[in-house]
């Protein structure tokens, strides 16, 4: 198994640009989340999704799209990228009932 | 309100040395309670959770309910220590599918 794989490893966006970050898992886990790591800031959930067609917002959703239209995939969407959105970007995913949730190894996304 | 604390952003100590990296949480519940690690380089990694009771890597954590704490604690600290630890709560309630995260410890072990 590949686990969660996330695409790309790095990016550099001008402001008001558009980009999707891509997450996928193969473990055939049904919930599936994307957070944002600030320095300094820890962890902040933006979006997640307990299963296909199934999403609901986290803490900082302001910003960002998402949608889940298989079990494997959850990309993320931005529209209009700002600096405020320079961050590193984790997926992850679980099973119900089981709290350990497997990461991905992060997207590294500049806006300037 | 799900909140997670972890006064230290900095801790060092040296190679040998006890570590105890402090998590006080806030939950009128019962929480589950986990370690996560993330060594340089690397991807998010569960090191303890507390409904295990176990220990990994030399690590240990105790859930304390009376002082809503759950350190964790190590008796001899190893240079391969040296991550950013981050410390996470599950609530019983509605949404324990989420985890709320503190905003970590980087630990160093120096030589």
């Amino acid at each position: 198994n590949a686990g969660v794989t996330q695409t790309p490893k790095f990016r550099i966006l001008k402001i008001g640009q558009s980009m999707t970050l891509q997450c996928a898992q193969d473990m055939n886990h049904n919930y599936m989340y994307w957070y944002r790591q600030d320095p300094g800031m820890g962890l902040k959930l933006i979006y997640y999704s307990v299963g296909a067609g199934i999403t609901d917002k986290g803490e900082v959703p302001n910003g960002y799209n998402v949608s889940r239209s298989t079990t494997e995939d959850f990309p993320l969407r931005l529209e209009l990228a700002a600096p405020s959105q320079t961050s590193v970007y984790f997926c992850a995913s679980k099973v119900t009932g089981i709290n350990e949730q497997y990461f991905g190894p992060g997207t590294r996304l500049t806006v300037t | 309100a799900q909140r997670v604390t972890q006064p230290e952003k900095l801790l060092s100590v040296f190679k040998g040395a006890p570590v105890e990296l402090k998590c006080n949480y806030s939950y009128s519940g019962s929480p589950e309670l986990f370690w996560y690690v993330q060594y340089s380089r690397q991807r998010l990694q569960l090191l303890l959770r507390h409904i295990s009771r176990e220990s990994i890597k030399g690590f240990t954590a105790d859930l304390n309910k009376g002082e809503t704490s759950f350190h964790l604690k190590k008796p001899f600290a190893q240079e391969e220590d040296s991550a950013m630890y981050y410390c996470a709560l599950s609530g019983s309630q509605g949404g324990s599918e989420k985890l709320v995260f503190g905003k970590g410890t980087k630990l160093t072990v120096n030589p």
